[in-house]
């Protein structure tokens, strides 16, 4: 299947620091959601956005639909402890009726107290 | 909120073991997921169902089936269980604009 360029594949950073991370992709999607994991739990959703160009806000976390619908970014502001965990990206192709996603392999993020 | 329960966090089971995963959601959701997790692969699709008794096969379909007699109820099945399989395995379900996970099955088959 095909699979997402989420990058970077860790950080290590320390609390109160701003982090950022980034999907692109060959092909055009027309919904992208950012999911988070902790360890031994299933991902949560954070963000979800559905047209081009959409800026939406979650607290400290904000993401953005690219432009040209195959790319997306993630902004976490002022870094706390509980932000450690594993951020996925997912996007939805245009068509279709069965909500396929494709999905990122991961960006690992780590924050030194 | 979406609600997505999965029977077991942890489970292990023999060699050559059926193994049933279960998985049921609240929201009356049409489509619903079995993935499986491993380091460094990923999320990858198994099967997916987008209707009662329809299913469709995943990426990686080789080793499970799956049944969907409800539409609040997707199970998944390791015919004859490998060590291969030892996995986390995680349920999804879709309402009309997002997806949402359980909180997963960790199996190891020893």
């Amino acid at each position: 299947g095909q699979q997402l360029n989420q990058s970077p594949q860790s950080m290590f950073i320390q609390e109160g620091e701003d982090v950022s991370m980034n999907c692109t992709s060959s092909s055009i999607f027309n919904t992208w959601l950012w999911y988070k994991q902790d360890p031994g739990e299933g991902p949560v959703l954070l963000i979800a956005l559905y047209k081009a160009g959409e800026l939406t806000s979650n607290g400290r976390l904000t993401a953005q639909f690219g432009i040209t619908r195959k790319d997306s970014f993630l902004n976490i502001s002022a870094s706390i402890p509980s932000d450690v965990g594993i951020y996925f990206c997912a996007g939805l192709e245009s068509g279709g009726s069965n909500y396929k996603l494709t999905f990122g392999k991961g960006t690992l993020l780590t924050v030194n107290p | 909120d979406v609600k997505v329960t999965q029977s077991s966090r942890y489970l292990v089971k023999r060699t050559g073991e059926k193994v049933f995963l279960e998985c049921v959601q609240d929201m009356d959701h049409e489509n619903m997921f079995w993935y499986r997790q491993d380091p460094g692969l990923g999320l990858r699709l198994i099967y997916f169902s987008y209707d009662v008794k329809m299913k469709e096969k995943g990426d990686i379909p080789e080793g499970y089936s799956v049944s969907r007699e409800k539409k609040e109820r997707f199970s998944l099945i390791l015919e004859s269980a490998s060590t291969n399989q030892t996995s986390m395995y995680l349920c999804a379900s879709t309402g009309t604009r997002a997806q949402h996970f359980g909180d997963g099955t960790r199996l190891s088959i020893l």
